[in-house]
């Protein structure tokens, strides 16, 4: 099981970015999938997640109403949209596989990508 | 929120010992606590999921304890390979919560 994420980069305060993670080797549409970042020299953050079927769609707080969480299961991919982005939100950000969909989407992430880098500056 | 608080954040240790790290949630959790391990420059990687089910491929080394609100890893016989930071997260409900960190260094 592979993922790669993609689609980071320097942007300016309330500018937008989308994040892409293609996945491989996996049947996609059985599992959840979710986006965790991790600030320069800070701990690990779950920014949102997703269901196999797109209905359970989740997120910090500090996010909601600015980040929108999809997928592609055609594709075997999900995405990362980001609004309205902060200084705040720079940080290396994973897209993680989560359990099937026989468990809660919260339950674990068992394969992680390598990760994108975000930098909000102007 | 659920708040996971780990203790100790550091720890020094050497080859060949047994270390124990603490997570403890604000609230009861059940059995929804799984580790990471992450050594640095590297993604995260699941140890302990269903805090005692050791993730495939993990050396049976690592074992987790606890249920409710307390929650413990044990690395016996370190490695060097070991050394890293590690997370605990609640996955009960959202928002998904991460400990703070506990890295064990040489």
């Amino acid at each position: 099981v592979q993922l790669v994420e993609s689609g980071g980069g320097l942007i300016q305060p309330g500018r937008s970015l989308t994040l892409s993670c293609e996945a491989s080797g996996l049947t996609f549409d059985d599992y959840a999938m979710h986006w965790v970042r991790q600030a320069p020299g800070k701990g690990l953050e779950w920014v949102s997640g997703v269901s196999w079927n797109s209905g359970t769609r989740a997120y910090a707080d500090s996010v909601r109403g600015r980040f929108t969480i999809s997928r592609d299961n055609a594709k075997n991919s999900v995405y990362l949209q980001m609004n309205s982005l902060r200084p705040e939100d720079t940080a290396l950000y994973f897209c993680a596989k989560g359990a099937s969909k026989v468990y809660s989407i919260y339950y674990f992430m068992d394969v992680w990508g390598k990760g994108t880098t975000v930098t909000v500056s102007s | 929120d659920i708040q996971m608080t780990q203790s100790p954040l550091f720890l020094s240790a050497s080859v060949g010992g047994t270390v124990t790290f603490s997570c403890r949630a604000s609230q009861s959790i059940s059995s929804y606590l799984n580790w990471y391990q992450q050594i640095p420059g590297k993604s995260p990687r699941l140890l302990i999921y269903a805090a005692t089910s050791l993730h495939s491929g993990v050396p049976s080394r690592f074992s987790g304890s606890g249920s409710g609100t307390d929650f413990t890893l044990t690395i016996s016989s370190l490695q060097p390979e070991d050394f890293a930071t590690y997370y605990c997260q609640q996955g009960y409900t959202r928002p998904i919560t991460f400990g703070q960190g506990s890295r064990l260094e040489i």
